[in-house]
């Protein structure tokens, strides 16, 4: 069974530091790998999806690598804004036959002004 | 629409009653995902539809929760006799893309808060 793990689940840090989101996962027959941010009382955003054979994605301050053999992406913020406060999730699909994803557990980021 | 569109937001209901959660995807959109998600938790998968047929109902926990697509565009997420347990957030997904496509994207709407007292 799938399992994905984020760390650390809370970080806070003040604004203009460059950070470091961890996602590991059990199973390295992934698909692809996404990652969302998500909003109190809002739906879940997408901002990157990497395909299992790529390396990595770029949106922005955004950078998002996969390392699929040894189970591990880690999302990099760049100049961290206070409107980046959120919680960061990401989600694996392991199936070719529909989008099921397997999330984490999320890690919550507050950047302070 | 513009976006994946959830309603109610917000539901308070009493333990033993009938709610139905609904979805209205972005429009085009072939596949429509339900996922639950619990307080501090990731989202969980309940089930998903290409068109209105239902391809996979093996997250529902049980069968008080059932759901449907007929036009294959909005869908009904029911809870039957609900249970303190079954509060959490509903969230509803769509993709442009059958299932099959691997490099379909999925747009989740703002969800569904269910309370049951």
């Amino acid at each position: 069974k799938q399992e994905v793990t984020q760390i650390p689940a809370a970080l806070s840090v003040p604004e203009g530091e460059n950070l470091v989101l961890n996602c590991s996962f059990t199973d390295s027959a992934i698909y692809n790998l996404q990652w969302f941010r998500q909003d109190p009382g809002k739906g879940l955003t997408s901002l990157l999806l990497i395909q299992s054979s790529q390396r990595e994605q770029t949106s922005g301050r955004l950078n998002a690598s996969l390392d699929k053999s040894s189970g591990r992406s880690t999302l990099y913020i760049a100049a961290s804004q206070p409107g980046d406060s959120a919680t960061y999730l990401c989600a694996v699909r392991t199936d070719t036959g529909f989008q099921k994803l397997v999330f984490g557990t999320g890690t919550r980021l507050l950047v302070s002004p | 629409g513009a976006g994946v569109s959830q309603s109610p937001r917000y539901k308070v209901t009493k333990r033993g009653q009938d709610v139905a959660l609904r979805c209205d995807p972005i429009s085009g959109h072939v596949s429509l995902y339900w996922y639950r998600q619990a307080l501090g938790q990731g989202p969980e998968f309940l089930t998903y539809f290409n068109y209105e047929a239902q391809q996979d109902k093996s997250g529902l926990p049980n069968d008080r929760f059932s759901a449907e697509r007929p036009e294959g565009s909005i869908s009904t997420l029911t809870i039957q006799r609900t249970e303190q347990r079954d509060s959490a957030m509903y969230r509803c997904a769509s993709s442009p893309r059958p299932s099959g496509s691997i490099n379909g994207e999925l747009f989740f709407g703002e969800g569904s808060r269910l309370t049951v007292l």
